[in-house]
C-alpha cells in the first residue's frame, strides 16, 4: 500500500538556523508529492508540491526535491523564522481508477525560538 | 475566489448525541474529501465525494456517514457519538482533474 514517514519530531531551532524535515514515501505507480503546513488552529495549508520525479517545489523559502531513487521528498529552509513555527505534513497522491488516495505523514512539529 | 468553509467551527456534544456538520468547497471544486484529525492517530482519511457519488472511503464504522449536494456542498454526521470521536475535523476540495486539495479550516468536536 502507499505509505509516508517523516521525522515526528519536535524539531525546535533558533531563528536563522537552517531546517530539514525528512520525508520518505512507498507508493504504487507514479505519485504526486506535497508539503502542507499547519498553524495552530487552523486547518491545512498547501506549501509546495511536485509532480514528477527530479521536480523541484517552492515557496516561502522552503524547498522540496522529488528523488524517486531514494523515494524521498525532505523539506528544507536556509534560514527558519519565528512565524515557521507550524506542524509540518509531508503527504502523497496516487490517482485510483475512482476517486483519489491521499496519503498524510504524521506531521512534525517545529518549534523556532527567537 | 473564497477558500473552503465548515460550520461549525466549534462544537460540544454529549455522548450518544449525533452530529452533523457542514463543508462548502472552492467554487467550481467538485470533489470534497473529510480527515479526521486526532493527536494519536494523525490525520485520517473518512470518505470522498464527488458529483454526489461517494468515490472512496476509509477505515472508520458506519456511524460516520456523509453526503454531496449538487452545489458540490458537503455534510458529515456522526450518529451515536463516542468520547474518541472528539477531534477535529476537516474537509478539502479538489477540482476533479486536478489533485492538490485545500483545506477548511475545520471543525473542532468536543463530545463529553
Amino acid at each position: 500500500g502507499n505509505s509516508v514517514t517523516q521525522m515526528e519530531g519536535p524539531v525546535t531551532l533558533s531563528e536563522e538556523a537552517f531546517l530539514t524535515i525528512n520525508c520518505t514515501y512507498t507508493a504504487t505507480g507514479y505519485p504526486s508529492l506535497f508539503w502542507y503546513v499547519q498553524y495552530p488552529g487552523e486547518g491545512l495549508q498547501l506549501l509546495l508540491k511536485a509532480t514528477k520525479a527530479d521536480d523541484k517545489g517552492s515557496n516561502k523559502g522552503f524547498e522540496a526535491t522529488y528523488r524517486k531513487e531514494t523515494t524521498s521528498f525532505h523539506l528544507e529552509k536556509g534560514s527558519v523564522q519565528v512565524s515557521d513555527s507550524a506542524v509540518y505534513f509531508c503527504a502523497l497522491f496516487v490517482p485510483e481508477n475512482y476517486g483519489q488516495n491521499f496519503v498524510f505523514g504524521p506531521g512534525t512539529r517545529l518549534s523556532v525560538l527567537p | 475566489k473564497a477558500g473552503v468553509t465548515q460550520t461549525p467551527r466549534y462544537l460540544i456534544k454529549t455522548r450518544g448525541q449525533q452530529v452533523t456538520l457542514s463543508c462548502s468547497p472552492i467554487s467550481g471544486h467538485r470533489s470534497v474529501s473529510w480527515y479526521q484529525q486526532t493527536p494519536g492517530q494523525g490525520l485520517q482519511f473518512l470518505f470522498e465525494y464527488f458529483s454526489e457519488t461517494q468515490r472512496n472511503k476509509g477505515n472508520f464504522p458506519g456511524r460516520f456517514s456523509g453526503r454531496q449536494f449538487s452545489n458540490s456542498r458537503s455534510e458529515m454526521n456522526v450518529s451515536t457519538l463516542e468520547l474518541g470521536d472528539s477531534a477535529l475535523y476537516l474537509c478539502a476540495s479538489s477540482f476533479a482533474s486536478q489533485e492538490t486539495q485545500y483545506f477548511g479550516p475545520g471543525t473542532r468536536l468536543l463530545v463529553l
